[in-house]
């Protein structure tokens, strides 16, 4: 689990605020991604980004917008975010998006939007 | 595109006891199938995956899953479980190859393993 690092673990914000979340990994991997996992729903792929590139977009609300700036960090900017965003939030790496590669999982950020 | 139902949203044992915990997916192409578990606050760690070969895949933490195809199922099993197996647990698939599902995992809605003394 400490190849993958996510801050902060926790954050409270208002529906006005901006903020943003941090994942790093320690892996040498070229893949990463967020995962948006709610209350009693199967976790839900949001983006991927390959060799720094996006690759997918799995119809995010615009309200969330990714960085990645190289191959061991990738952020995830929010902005003017709905109480229904609150969730836990998931980074992950892997060596290549498909071919089977086990996907490296952070312990997440608990996000409660006011 | 696939979809992946866990059958049991949850499933209470007694320690030491046998558990199984079932996993059904669809797919119109080949997939790759992963159990992932996850501790209480923590993210989601690998237990074991089938790729190819042998249909019995043996994982982590003494856990274990057969892949069937013809009933297009992947159960989680372990002979004897601890209070320390008590998380939740997710089955997922990912496409072969090609396509738009390509390299994505996608989800169970997972199990809750709750194991009682």
């Amino acid at each position: 689990e400490t190849g993958v690092t996510q801050t902060p673990r926790h954050l409270v914000m208002g529906m006005t605020n901006k903020k943003s979340l941090k994942c790093e990994q320690h892996l040498g991997h070229n893949a990463m991604y967020w995962y948006k996992q709610s209350a009693k729903k199967p976790l839900e792929l949001m983006f991927v980004y390959n060799f720094k590139e996006q690759t997918e977009n799995n119809s995010v609300p615009s309200r969330f917008s990714p960085e990645c700036p190289n191959s061991s960090h990738l952020f995830l900017h929010l902005h003017t975010l709905q109480p229904e965003d609150s969730a836990l939030y998931l980074c992950a790496s892997s060596q290549d998006p498909g071919l089977g590669g086990t996907q490296y999982f952070g312990p997440g950020t608990r996000l409660l939007v006011l | 595109a696939q979809s992946v139902t866990q059958l049991d949203s949850q499933v209470p044992v007694f320690e030491e006891a046998p558990v199984e915990l079932r996993c059904n997916y669809s797919s119109s192409v080949s997939v790759y199938l992963f159990w992932y578990v996850q501790y209480p606050n923590q993210g989601l760690q690998l237990l074991l995956k089938y790729l190819s070969g042998s249909t019995l895949v043996k994982g982590i933490n003494g856990f274990e899953a057969e892949f069937n195809k013809s009933q297009t199922s992947f159960h989680l099993r372990k002979p004897s479980v601890h209070i320390s197996d008590t998380a939740e647990y997710f089955c997922a698939v990912s496409a072969l190859a090609g396509g738009t599902s390509y390299g994505k995992l996608t989800f169970g809605q997972g199990t809750i393993l709750t194991v009682h003394p």
